[in-house]
């Protein structure tokens, strides 16, 4: 599987917009790019995804770098609820039997300062 | 109730226990997953149900047995484990990709966590 790479920490000020980077240079042409985040105590949930073309939703944006290297999870104003640890995953092809392979890492842990 | 449930929340079980772990889901998903997460490490795939039957084992020791009697319920039977196998266990589910769009995400339980004595 291909891998991404991630800072292991970031902070940043309440309602100051988040960068959080991801690197991952041995992207294949069909991966997709997920990021999901885990709050203190719960189960990951999911942001956002895509392939090529920025990405908005309500809670993110995603930036995709044109040769798709890299990409970056972009939170508009962070609140202190959006203190998480941030995965970037490469989304595998769906396999046969139509599930989702997600492979996570480490992320980053992002704390955000009142 | 929405989203995918787990019960318990908390569980302590010595070595020579039987117990086991629940997920329920109430998102019309036909595939379910466990996942586990043990302190400082990435969460790991462990089983992986479409529709029912098992299509993923990750090569897990057999003193874990997962249960899917149907789409939208899937158990976790634990016997003689180990204190290594203490961690966080996360159920999740997602729309299989061949019945409509939507199947890119995966929707995770708060978790159930196990320390094993």
């Amino acid at each position: 599987d291909a891998k991404t790479t991630q800072p292991n920490s970031m902070e940043s000020n309440e309602e100051e917009p988040v960068h959080l980077p991801c690197n991952h240079s041995t992207i294949s042409g069909t991966d997709y790019i997920h990021w999901y985040r885990q709050l203190p105590s719960q189960g990951p949930e999911y942001v956002i995804h895509g392939l090529t073309s920025n990405v908005n939703n309500r809670m993110a944006s995603l930036a995709i770098a044109e040769d798709r290297k890299s990409s970056t999870l972009i939170l508009h104003r962070a609140t202190l609820r959006d203190a998480a640890v941030y995965y970037c995953i490469l989304r595998a092809p769906i396999s046969n039997f139509g599930n989702e392979k997600l492979t996570f890492g480490t992320g980053t842990r992002l704390t955000i300062i009142p | 109730e929405t989203g995918v449930t787990q019960t318990p929340r908390h569980l302590v079980m010595g070595m020579t226990n039987k117990k086991s772990l629940k997920c329920e889901q109430h998102l019309g998903h036909n595939a379910m997953y466990w996942y586990k997460q043990s302190a400082k490490k990435p969460l790991e795939l462990m089983f992986v149900y479409n529709f029912k039957e098992q299509t993923e084992n990750n090569s897990v020791p057999s003193r874990f047995s997962p249960e899917c009697p149907n789409s939208s319920h899937l158990f976790l039977h634990l016997h003689t484990l180990q204190p290594e196998d203490s961690a966080l266990y996360l159920c999740a589910s997602s729309q299989d990709y061949r019945t409509g769009p939507g199947a890119n995400v995966l929707t995770f339980g708060a978790g159930s966590r196990l320390t094993v004595l």
